[in-house]
């Protein structure tokens, strides 16, 4: 089962422009992460972010995220036409000792040039 | 550093076989997590090693299996192999098991059934 789900399903978008994708999950968790994908290839590490905090920042990135509402959000600041890929978030789960890393369905972010 | 290598990149199998992919994960790395990714059911978590031990196993039936070896190479198996098997096999390593560290993916194998 999936833990994660991204909204939206796809997101197309003109350069220079903001994306937001959000990512809402069902149980309590220590981590969530964010990845990107090129269509065919393996997944790219973007930003972990731990459940006592609240916003991270990278470059251009700017993830969210609140325990209460159990969402998180990924912001795309200026974005170029190398950000068209696949967006997922990624949680583990708070209550089992090995916990596996679950990945959402994903966003598919199109930039137009 | 050398990233996640997977071999093969492409593999095309027929029904009843079986399959052995090979992942190499990135040196100091001991963990070392397999995904299926397809279309219709996206990534699905296979199982998950560290230091040669399973530490977690997802909703796939006995035909899926994996090792991991002293030097935290691993090769995960599928045997009888089924068209719904048809599928992009993705590995990733990381530093420590579960979610706490970033995971690092290979490019995987797409690997066909007919």
């Amino acid at each position: 089962s999936q833990q994660g789900e991204e909204d939206p399903q796809a997101l197309s978008i003109q350069e220079g422009e903001n994306a937001t994708m959000n990512c809402s999950y069902k149980t309590s968790i220590n981590n969530l992460q964010w990845y990107r994908q090129n269509s065919g290839r393996g997944l790219v590490h973007l930003i972990l972010i731990r459940s006592n905090e609240r916003e991270k920042h990278s470059g251009r990135l700017r993830v969210t995220l609140d325990t209460s509402k159990k969402s998180s959000s990924l912001l795309i600041t200026a974005s170029r036409a190398a950000d068209t890929a696949s967006y997922f978030c990624a949680t583990d789960a708070q209550k089992t000792s090995y916990d596996k890393v679950i990945f959402g369905p994903g966003t598919s972010l199109s930039v137009i040039p | 550093k050398a990233g996640v290598t997977q071999t093969p990149r492409y593999l095309i199998k027929t029904r009843g076989q079986q399959v052995t992919l090979s992942c190499s994960p990135i040196s100091g790395h001991r963990s070392v997590s397999w995904y299926q990714q397809t279309p219709g059911q996206g990534l699905q978590f296979l199982f998950e090693y560290f230091s040669e031990t399973q530490r977690n196993k997802g909703n796939f039936p006995g035909r899926f299996s994996g090792r991991q070896f002293s030097n935290s190479r691993s090769e995960m198996n599928v045997s009888t192999l089924e068209l719904g098997d048809s599928a992009l096999y993705l590995c990733a390593s990381s530093l420590v098991s579960g979610g706490g560290s970033p995971l690092h993916f290979g490019n995987g194998t797409r690997l066909t059934v007919t």
